[in-house]
């Protein structure tokens, strides 16, 4: 299976905090994306990074990617109320063809 | 410019029925994907189609499942006979044609739940 996994399966934090997750994969890949599930709600893509970068931002994103363990972080800096959702990676691995392998999601909640 | 757009939003089928999820996909993008999401889980890919092609669909159940998509008109994810293991969201997405190794932009879902 090339699914990845996240870490933690749950986070609850507390406004204005930072929250890190993490994902890893089991094989070499042609990039990585992370995406946001509200409750009950569709995906929401939040940023995309390829096998040859390192380390993106977007906003209060930071993304960081390591081929060689084959991970990968998403921290959210400042984190409100509004953030709270499920957060998933999800890989287009090599020779996969286009679609995307999801991983188990992180369920993050932040409270006031 | 619409989203991704899929219906019904909500379905409700008994066991031995026919469901029949629609997705029209953003205005030219010509690449759709199905997934299927259970309860407390990540997607699970299902099919990718083009127009008029079906590109690969490793993740289709072998029975009762199919998928198109038409010259013209939406894709239909179609699964016949369904029983209660069929309740999940479903959910389609789309990519443009110039670079299908990007983002795709997904669409509300559809929400089938089998009695």
């Amino acid at each position: 299976s090339q699914q990845g996994e996240e870490d933690p399966q749950a986070l609850s934090i507390q406004e204005g905090e930072n929250a890190t997750m993490n994902c890893s994969y089991k094989t070499s890949i042609n990039n990585l994306q992370w995406y946001r599930q509200n409750s009950g709600r569709g995906l929401v893509h939040l940023i995309l990074i390829r096998s040859n970068e390192r380390e993106k931002h977007s906003g209060r994103l930071r993304v960081t990617l390591d081929t060689s363990k084959k991970s990968s972080s998403l921290l959210i800096t400042a984190s409100r109320a509004a953030d709270t959702a499920s957060y998933f990676c999800a890989t287009q691995y090599t020779g996969g063809g286009n679609k995307l392998t999801f991983g188990t999601g992180t369920q993050l909640k932040v409270e006031l | 410019n619409a989203g991704v757009m899929q219906n019904p939003r909500h379905l409700v089928r008994r066991r031995g029925q026919e469901a029949r999820l629609r997705c029209s996909p953003m205005k030219g993008h010509s690449h759709v994907y199905w997934y299927r999401q259970l309860p407390e889980e990540g997607l699970k890919f299902m099919v990718y189609l083009q127009k008029e092609n079906i590109i690969d669909e490793s993740g289709m159940p072998k029975e009762r499942f199919s998928a198109e998509f038409p010259k013209e008109g939406p894709s239909i994810l179609r699964i016949q006979q369904v029983v209660r293991g069929d309740s999940a969201a479903y959910f389609c997405a789309s990519s443009p044609p110039s670079d299908p190794h990007n983002e795709q932009f997904f669409g509300p879902g559809t929400r089938l739940t089998v009695l």
